[in-house]
């Protein structure tokens, strides 16, 4: 069974740093095209960031610079590491396992979420 | 930067189809997919490569996509179906999108 458990929330104060983590079971996550996909409180969904099967990765605009994605082959774990966190980037983060290829790209498995909340 | 654009709200009345647009330029060109989300819930893929279902979405759900829009028809609409509703695509330059989505009231 395809399990993603994510793990590192919390309150952190504007400019701080946080790392999520994404524990990944019945799927090999270095297979996949693994991302994460946040929620602003009462808003609708926005993509953060991808890592591909081969290790290229991709940000959008809002996070690019402050966001790093990456994963743990041996731990068959995903993490998002953000700097320089802002109000705005108050959200609940998913983490989601991506199939298809080239423009066909969707995502069938979703992780319970985890909040972040950006606040003095 | 490539967006999507979807009506904030649509009501449909039980037992009725309901319609939810996805508009894009040239969204044809590309592969549309929808989630469900409840509240207090992850998101759930009901639609996928424009009209294919995953293993457990009811057949009352379907899904088109051609010239600038992807629409999402649910058929025969139950009160279960009442939810928020995303559609999303993978563009070259922006990797993926999401449309603001659109909240199905069943009334």
């Amino acid at each position: 069974e395809v399990q993603l458990v994510e793990t590192g929330g919390g309150l952190i104060q504007p400019g701080g740093s946080l790392r999520l983590s994404c524990a990944a079971s019945g799927f090999t996550v270095s297979r996949n095209y693994m991302n994460w996909v946040r929620q602003a409180p009462g808003k609708g969904l926005e993509w953060v960031s991808v890592i591909y099967s081969g290790g290229t990765t991709y940000y959008g605009d809002s996070v690019k610079g402050r966001f790093t994605i990456s994963r743990d082959n041996s731990k068959n774990t995903l993490y998002l590491q953000m700097n320089s966190l802002r109000a705005e980037d108050t959200a609940v983060y998913y983490c989601a396992r991506a199939l298809g290829s080239s423009s066909c790209i969707y995502f069938d498995y979703w992780g319970q979420g985890i909040l972040v909340t950006v606040s003095s | 930067s490539y967006e999507l654009t979807q009506p904030p709200s649509v009501s449909v009345s039980p037992g009725q189809t309901a319609s939810i647009t996805c508009s894009g330029d040239r969204l044809g060109d590309k592969y549309g997919c929808w989630y469900q989300q409840k509240p207090g819930q992850s998101p759930v893929l009901v639609i996928y490569e424009n009209n294919k279902r995953p293993s457990g979405i009811p057949e009352r759900f379907s899904g088109s996509n051609s010239g600038n829009t992807a629409t999402l028809t649910i058929s025969g609409t139950q009160a279960t179906d009442e939810a928020d509703y995303y559609c999303q695509a993978w563009d070259s330059s922006t990797a993926c999108v999401f449309g603001g989505g659109t909240k199905l009231t069943v009334l």
